[in-house]
């Protein structure tokens, strides 16, 4: 299985300060299409997650853009220029080519 | 707006069975592969079940394979989970996604929660 390694586990933030998260994979993921299907979700306490990130780089419709993902092979990062209050909760990665798909295992976001 | 809506958790006995639904609206269903993902009380997301848009090919995570069966009704906009021989682990929220690695995918319904206990 493809193993994806988040950090950090835990990211204490001050408002209006950037962040960064870390998806580090056992192995590539490229789909036969020649695509990295690495995407990244953010579930608020309570609620179902949403997806952010698509394809390692593509924003979803809706989401600010002071989100961004980058990264290639098997080293990637989510990044938010300024964090706001509703940034807050946690985090995943997650990729889409090898079965079983697999996600990381979460970075919670938590303002200081 | 697309909307994909769960049905069908509760509480069941271990070794019971537990048929889960999800109604989609807002896309064109049968053009979108569907999954099932679970998370268990305070841990992370866990794939478990894969169905191509005509139904053709299914994947399971190695946890559920044998007890649970994936299928899809695209005449009625219906995702299924056949959920049998259910187990204490099995406890969670379930989750329906139109996939997630496209543009148009990504999607996530609120989620239904099982519970397996004596």
């Amino acid at each position: 299985d493809v193993v994806l390694t988040q950090s950090p586990l835990s990211l204490p933030v001050t408002l209006g300060q950037p962040a960064s998260i870390s998806c580090r994979s056992s192995q590539s993921f490229v789909s036969s299409d020649g695509i990295t299907h690495l995407n990244w979700f953010h579930q608020r306490p309570g609620q179902s997650p949403r997806r952010l990130i698509y394809q390692i780089s593509n924003r979803d419709s809706g989401v600010p853009d002071r989100f961004s993902g980058s990264g290639s092979g098997t080293d990637f990062t989510l990044k938010i220029s300024r964090v706001e209050a509703e940034d807050v909760g946690v985090y995943y990665c997650m990729q889409g080519v090898h079965w079983p798909l697999t996600f990381g295992g979460g970075t919670k976001v938590e303002i200081k | 707006d697309v909307q994909l809506v769960e049905s069908g958790g509760d509480l069941v006995q271990p070794g019971g069975s537990l048929r889960l639904s999800c109604f989609a609206s807002g896309f064109t269903f049968s053009g979108y592969s569907m999954n099932w993902v679970r998370q268990a009380p305070g841990k992370g997301l866990e794939w478990i079940s894969y169905i191509s848009p005509s139904g053709d090919t299914i994947y399971y995570a190695d946890p559920v394979r044998g007890r649970f069966t994936i299928s899809r009704d695209n005449a009625e906009n219906s995702l299924y989970l056949q959920m049998n021989s259910l187990r204490d682990e099995d406890t969670a929220v379930y989750y329906c996604s139109n996939g997630f690695s496209t543009r148009g995918a990504g999607h996530w319904g609120p989620g239904t929660l099982v519970i397996v206990s004596s």
